[in-house]
């Protein structure tokens, strides 16, 4: 899986928690990517980064906060969660930008109850 | 971004036949276009890209052709088999959508 790590892999947690999920690379690549995955939605971008304490905005942003302190590490943190992000998360890293090759983790299947 | 539109949503072959999967894209300025594979359970995996200096790339049995003029691109699987049945997707350079997905039924 080219050297990225999520965790955990799957989580239950209650409507109004805070929920942070950590993705770990070994491969030095420059961009990250934090993906949701629903059906009949296909790959849906939440934020990105591209170097260490820059990110922006995907297409579905509102609801999450992210973080890059270390090239290696991204978090992705849901503030409040909802029942609307029951979803698998997956996150993606590159050596280019949007859109080029990028390498997937296994995903985390969250559930809001 | 700029939209990536893809097509079919779903296609269902006979084991031995080809498969073809079409992306179009609205950004003149993309030159590097890849296409992903995910099985069940998994992340998405890159099986193919392409980049605009060439119209057509082969792999084995999968090839992809770029057509810049008209702005889309391709995915031909030849020779199908049932381990190809997965969910593809296409993207290009410089836009933050994926395409939507094409779920890929190969019947033995």
């Amino acid at each position: 899986d080219a050297g990225i790590t999520q965790s955990p892999r799957h989580k239950v947690t209650e409507t109004g928690t805070p929920v942070t999920l950590r993705c770990h690379q070994t491969e030095n690549h420059r961009y990250m990517y934090w993906y949701r995955q629903d059906p009949g939605h296909g790959l849906r971008l939440i934020h990105y980064s591209y170097g260490v304490k820059d990110t922006d905005k995907g297409e579905v942003s509102d609801g999450y906060s992210v973080s890059r302190s270390k090239t290696e590490d991204f978090l992705l943190t849901l503030e409040s969660a909802t029942s609307s992000q029951t979803s698998v998360y997956f996150c993606a890293i590159g050596p280019a930008g949007l859109g080029t090759e990028a390498f997937f983790g296994q995903g985390t299947r969250l559930t809001v109850v | 971004g700029e939209n990536v539109e893809q097509h079919p949503s779903t296609l269902s072959v006979q084991e031995g036949d080809s498969a073809v999967i079409k992306c179009t894209y609205s950004d003149s300025a993309s030159n590097y276009f890849p296409w992903y594979k995910q099985e069940l359970g998994k992340g998405p995996q890159l099986i193919i890209d392409i980049r605009s200096n060439v119209g057509e790339k082969k792999d084995q049995r999968i090839a992809v052709t770029l057509n810049k003029t008209a702005k889309h691109f391709s995915l031909h699987i030849t020779e199908t088999q049932p381990e190809d049945s997965a969910v593809y997707f296409c993207a290009a350079e410089g836009d933050m959508r994926f395409g939507a997905g094409t779920r890929l039924t190969v019947k033995p």
